[in-house]
């Protein structure tokens, strides 16, 4: 079973939906962390959280929420959705240290919003 | 202009040619640096990590940075089609705002045709 568990792999939806990707991990890492992957943009932050109590907005968090309901899930949420969300979204963890940890990601989920 | 800069190619070599990616950047807080593989419909997957300036060696794959200069590569010896992936720069600073959030290149795309 992989260790960073996104859920679900594909979705389409309508502009105005409510949605919500979920990421479960069995790794033990007290970080977690949300990204979009456009082509030609790289992968850009959207939120982060070091520990359950600790959520902080990342460079493009407009339009997106997010909620750390356990150590090992961290849900990303579109409250309406619309086109220019449509992107591949990765969930990450890592673990913490006195140095930068390296993140590990999950398969992703490719969002598609007519 | 973008903290961190990537030719996103597409980059295209025969099997066995050695493999020459590049990023470059502007924050000089940077000191880890990081290089992920990517294939298709699945997640960055850690490659290198290093610390500050300096060289690292793993199998076919080595790490540099130059922290003067503010590049770092990544070159792949005897390349196999199997390599055949984006490959995504990424790097963080250490404490402050900036502790474990990293910032990546758009990607390169390389193909290895046998």
């Amino acid at each position: 079973d992989a260790d960073v568990t996104q859920t679900p792999r594909n979705r389409i939806t309508k502009t105005g939906k409510r949605i919500m990707l979920e990421c479960s991990q069995t790794k033990g890492h007290d970080r977690m962390y949300w990204y979009r992957q456009d082509p030609g943009l790289g992968l850009r932050l959207i939120y982060y959280s070091f520990d359950v109590k600790d959520i902080n907005k990342g460079e493009i968090s407009d339009g997106y929420s997010v909620s750390r309901q356990a150590q090992a899930k961290f849900s990303l949420s579109l409250e309406s959705a619309i086109p220019n969300q449509t992107a591949l979204y990765f969930c990450a963890t890592s673990d913490k240290g006195v140095s930068n940890q390296p993140q590990h990601f999950g398969d992703g989920t490719r969002l598609s919003i007519l | 202009q973008k903290e961190v800069e990537q030719d996103p190619g597409p980059l295209s070599v025969p099997e066995g040619a050695i493999v020459s990616l590049n990023c470059t950047y502007s924050n000089s807080a940077f000191q880890y640096f990081m290089w992920y593989r990517q294939y298709s419909r699945k997640g960055p997957e850690l490659l290198m990590y290093t610390y500050s300036s300096g060289n690292k060696e793993d199998g076919r794959f080595t790490a540099q940075v130059d922290k003067s200069s503010k590049y770092i590569s990544l070159f792949i010896r005897d390349s196999q089609p199997s390599d055949s992936a984006t490959y995504l720069c990424a790097m963080s600073a250490t404490g402050g705002t900036s502790y474990g959030k990293l910032t990546f290149g758009q990607g390169t795309i390389l193909t290895v045709h046998p």
